[in-house]
């Protein structure tokens, strides 16, 4: 069975940049997670979405933070512009529904310069 | 914020049986306890969960205290590659519920030595 899928691995781009990062969940997890881990620290949930609707955003920023899930599928995190403590891993993680066990991606490492 | 409290870190002798302490003194009723592990440069991979009994599978063991306020994790035989931050989550299990997302603590950071 294939995993959580995430791209890029790696991204470095520049304060008040763009930047935007992909996630392919587990064929048929209506439940798709966005987690953000800071160097040191455990991953904490941005955004939370079941098929193609928000459940969660509490803990969005979303004054420079969206997140979409077009067809309740794939799903784009995107930061506009970036700032220096966005610099983490990006985390994408899926499941069969809100109780299931989550599947989590290898994440994607922003460094902000 | 995370409602558990667990070490920071740990070390294991290789071969020897690994036991992770977590407390969660405030767990409800309807609170499963849940355990993942996070090796370096990967995300977090699920070991094993329970509700009041204890479980066993295929990777480890988990010992939940007949008040709940705490559990323990088991790795009978660590290996090197056992290596890994281990996070312990409560995680309410209503499934008509958003606030049942996982929220992950600080982790016990395991050093399995040769």
């Amino acid at each position: 069975e294939a995993g959580v899928a995430q791209s890029p691995r790696y991204k470095i781009i520049e304060k008040r940049q763009s930047v935007a990062f992909w996630c392919n969940p587990i064929s048929g997890h209506a439940t798709l997670y966005w987690y953000q881990q800071i160097l040191g620290q455990g991953p904490k949930l941005l955004i939370q979405f079941q098929n193609n609707g928000v459940v969660d955003d509490s803990q969005l920023p979303k004054d420079r933070f969206s997140a979409e899930r077009l067809k309740g599928v794939d799903s784009t995190l995107k930061i506009q512009p970036a700032k220096l403590e966005d610099s983490a891993v990006y985390l994408c993680a899926s499941s069969l529904g809100r109780a299931g066990e989550a599947f989590f991606g290898q994440g994607t490492r922003l460094t902000v310069v | 914020d995370a409602k558990t409290t667990q070490p920071t870190s740990m070390d294991c002798a290789e071969g020897r049986a690994a036991n992770l302490p977590c407390n969660h003194s405030t767990i409800s009723g309807n609170e499963y306890v849940y355990w993942y592990r996070q090796i370096h440069s990967q995300g977090p991979q699920y070991i094993i969960h329970g509700l009041k009994n204890n479980e066993t599978n295929e990777m480890a063991s988990l010992i939940i205290t007949e008040d709940r306020k705490s559990s323990t994790l088991i790795l009978p035989h660590a290996t090197l590659r056992d290596t890994a931050v281990y996070y312990c989550i409560v995680r309410p299990l209503n499934v008509n519920n958003a606030g049942n997302m996982l929220t992950f603590g600080g982790g016990t950071r395991l050093m399995v030595k040769p």
